[in-house]
C-alpha cells in the first residue's frame, strides 16, 4: 500500500520568502510522484512530477521538487514566494505496480503569503 | 476548449433523493476516474474505468453508481443522498502509460 504524509496543514510565508512544503511517502515500489494545486472553488492543476530520471523537478510558476529516495520525500520549493501563490497544495503518489493509476494524495498543506 | 468538464458545478437537493453528475473529457484519454473532496479538503479515490470498464472501485457504498457509456464521458449517479455524502466530487482523466491526471472544475454537492 503507498501513502503520504504532508507535514504542515497550514504554512505562512512572506511575499519574496522561501516557500517549503513538505511531504514523504511510503511505497512499496519506487514511486511516481505529484505536487497539484488547488486554488480556491476551483480543480486541481498539475504543478510537477517525478516520474524517472533527473531527481530534481522544475514544474509551473517557479515551482520545484526534489526526489529523494533515501529520505523517501518530494518536498516542494520556491525560491520566492508571490501573493498568487495562496492555495492548497497536495502531493500524491502513484505506485509503478498495477492497481489502474490511482493517485494516493496527502491531506493538502494551504499556503498563505502575507504581505 | 475545456479539456475535463464536469456538470453541474453546484447541486443541492434534500436526503433521500437520487441524484447525478455529468463528466466529459475532449483529450482522447482512455481513462477516467471520480474522487471525492470531503470538508477537510481530503481526495480520494472512488471509482475508476478504462475503456468504458471499471478498473478501480474503492469500498463505496452501493448506492453510487458510475455509469461510463463511452470513453470521453464517466457520469456519477447517487442515490438515498445521505448528509455525509456533502463534498466535492472531481472528475479526472488520464491516458494509459501516461501518469498525469487531468482534473476537472468540480461539482459542489450539498446534502440538506
Amino acid at each position: 500500500a503507498q501513502s503520504v504524509t504532508q507535514l504542515g496543514s497550514h504554512v505562512s510565508v512572506s511575499e519574496g520568502a522561501l516557500v517549503l512544503l513538505r511531504c514523504n511517502y511510503s511505497s512499496s515500489v519506487p514511486p511516481y510522484l505529484f505536487w497539484y494545486v488547488q486554488y480556491p472553488n476551483q480543480g486541481l492543476q498539475l504543478l510537477l512530477k517525478y516520474t524517472t530520471g533527473a531527481t530534481l523537478v522544475k514544474g509551473i510558476n517557479g515551482f520545484e521538487a526534489e526526489f529523494k529516495k533515501s529520505e523517501t520525500s518530494f518536498h516542494l520549493t520556491k525560491p520566492s514566494a508571490h501573493m498568487s501563490d495562496a492555495a492548497e497544495y497536495f502531493c500524491a503518489v502513484r505506485g509503478k505496480e498495477g492497481g489502474g493509476n490511482k493517485l494516493t494524495f496527502g491531506t493538502g498543506t494551504q499556503l498563505k503569503v502575507e504581505l | 476548449d475545456t479539456a475535463v468538464s464536469q456538470t453541474p458545478k453546484y447541486l443541492v437537493t434534500q436526503m433521500g433523493n437520487d441524484k447525478s453528475i455529468k463528466c466529459e473529457q475532449n483529450l482522447g484519454h482512455d481513462t477516467m476516474y471520480w474522487y471525492k473532496q470531503d470538508s477537510k479538503k481530503f481526495l480520494k479515490i472512488m471509482f475508476s474505468y478504462n475503456n468504458k470498464e471499471l478498473i478501480i472501485n474503492e469500498t463505496v457504498p452501493n448506492r453510487f453508481s458510475p455509469k461510463s457509456p463511452d470513453k470521453a464521458h464517466l457520469n456519477l449517479h447517487i442515490n438515498s443522498l445521505e448528509l455525509g455524502d456533502s463534498a466535492v466530487y472531481f472528475c479526472a482523466s488520464s491516458q494509459a502509460g501516461v501518469e498525469t491526471q487531468y482534473f476537472g472544475p468540480g461539482t459542489r454537492l450539498l446534502v440538506l
